[in-house]
């Protein structure tokens, strides 16, 4: 009830194209959607975060898609770029509870140039 | 603006032995959490603190782990007499306040501290 999925946990994509990365989720109560960036050494960097109330936001490059009837939510990176080479950790969590994030077990990204 | 401050960036440590691990939250920031990174895993929660206060430990363990954030100084995060199970990446976070003063969902994470124990 409490997980949440990540997939996959590994992707290859070619400079210039579209990375995708999908999360899953069965606790209805999340209502905050965020996703972070990490780069090998170094903690989470707060990339995107989106609520249920839009299906979608961007920001630059990154768009995150939610879909509320289906509990799942995805991060579009386009125009992938080799800097783009990270982990990338989906997460969830309930405005006014403990406030505590639910991650996902991350996707790890490489970009060839 | 420097942001969420954490020391010592590297820890090693003998089986037995005590870790503190201490974290300074971005100013003006008085909700800290501490999560535990495994290798290849996602952060898995461990304990959320205000000032002078546990608000949730729900995901500490029971045994040989303590947190505290007193009203001055930085947050501690103690493990008394360390496993090797213990080794791994732990992150701290800290959140603001909403001008409503309720805390907000963002959390901001620092550089962590990679404990090694041998």
């Amino acid at each position: 009830q409490q997980q949440v999925k990540q997939s996959p946990q590994s992707l290859i994509v070619q400079k210039g194209g579209i990375s995708i990365i999908n999360c899953a989720y069965e606790n209805t109560a999340f209502d905050y959607f965020p996703w972070y960036q990490q780069f090998p050494g170094k903690g989470p960097a707060l990339l995107i975060a989106i609520r249920p109330d839009v299906s979608e936001k961007k920001e630059g490059r990154f768009t995150i898609s939610f879909n509320k009837s289906a509990k799942q939510f995805s991060l579009h990176i386009m125009d992938s770029q080799p800097g783009d080479s990270a982990t990338y950790f989906c997460a969830a969590s309930t405005t006014g509870s403990q406030g505590n994030l639910i991650f996902g077990k991350g996707t790890k990204l490489s970009v060839k140039p | 603006n420097a942001g969420v401050m954490q020391n010592p960036r590297h820890l090693v440590r003998r089986r037995g032995q005590e870790a503190r691990l201490r974290c300074s939250p971005m100013k003006g920031h008085s909700h800290v959490y501490w999560y535990r990174q495994l290798p290849e895993e996602g952060l898995k929660f461990m304990v959320y603190l205000q000032k002078e206060n546990i608000i949730d430990e729900s995901g500490m363990p029971k045994e040989r782990f303590s947190a505290e954030f007193p009203k001055e100084g930085p947050s501690i995060l103690r493990i008394q007499q360390v496993v090797r199970g213990d080794s791994a990446a732990y992150f701290c976070a800290s959140s603001p306040l909403s001008l409503a003063g309720a805390v907000t969902d963002t959390q901001y994470f620092g550089p962590g501290t990679r404990l090694t124990v041998l």
